[in-house]
């Protein structure tokens, strides 16, 4: 089944520094990987998603890039805001099975 | 639109004890699904249902069973609890077995559940 590893675990930054989370997948078959948000003791939810035929999207400050060939996928935040800091979960699926996350990165932004 | 709506928010069981963890959704989401989250563990999927009558087992089954008898209910029942059951669970709904648009996943706001 498919495998997601996610780097760093924590990643601290200075309020409007970049911030960059990276993942990886195994199955060859995903084509969907979104990224989800969780603000402490809250819920997750979807920030940004991209399909398998499209090599970056944009949303305001946050972007996501794929390399289907090195089967990454990575979050960049610019211009970080202490609102900012929140776990994110990367995920990714074949559309044949749930989405399989990460393991999440702890991102903490420093006013 | 209550959304997805999870009870009880927190509990205590001692080992060995039986409990259900509810879940209910008012979208007409056909998908629903049960992740646990461990501090450095991410979201991992306990079981999953495509639609009422449909289940099937995710990465960590073990220990949980569940049911979907309505579009809108898929509880979690955890059969005799273990202190490695100590997690937080949060179910999920979404229109795709992905979430590929409509917002995603839509996730209740958890249970903290805690085996002594």
């Amino acid at each position: 089944g498919e495998n997601v590893e996610q780097h760093p675990s924590t990643l601290s930054v200075q309020e409007g520094d970049s911030a960059v989370i990276k993942c990886t997948y195994s199955d060859s078959a995903s084509n969907y990987f979104p990224w989800y948000k969780q603000e402490l003791g809250k819920r997750p939810q979807l920030i940004i998603d991209i399909r398998s035929n499209v090599g970056e999207k944009k949303d305001q400050r946050i972007a996501v890039t794929l390399n289907k060939t090195a089967k990454h996928f990575s979050l960049h935040i610019t211009e970080t805001q202490p609102e900012d800091s929140a776990v994110y979960f990367c995920a990714a699926s074949s559309g044949n099975t749930p989405l399989v996350f990460g393991k999440g990165t702890r991102l903490s932004v420093i006013a | 639109n209550a959304g997805v709506t999870q009870t009880p928010k927190f509990q205590v069981l001692k080992t060995g004890q039986s409990m259900t963890l509810q879940c209910a959704q008012d979208m007409n989401h056909e998908y629903m699904s049960w992740y646990r989250q461990d501090p450095g563990m991410g979201l991992r999927l306990i079981h999953y249902s495509v639609g009422a009558g449909i289940t099937d087992q995710g990465e960590v089954p073990n220990g949980y069973n569940v049911s979907r008898s309505t579009t809108e209910d898929f509880p979690l029942r955890l059969l005799s609890a273990a202190p490695s059951q100590t997690s937080v669970y949060f179910c999920a709904s979404s229109y795709s077995l992905t979430g590929t648009g409509n917002y995603g996943y839509t996730f209740g706001s958890g249970t903290r559940l805690t085996v002594v």
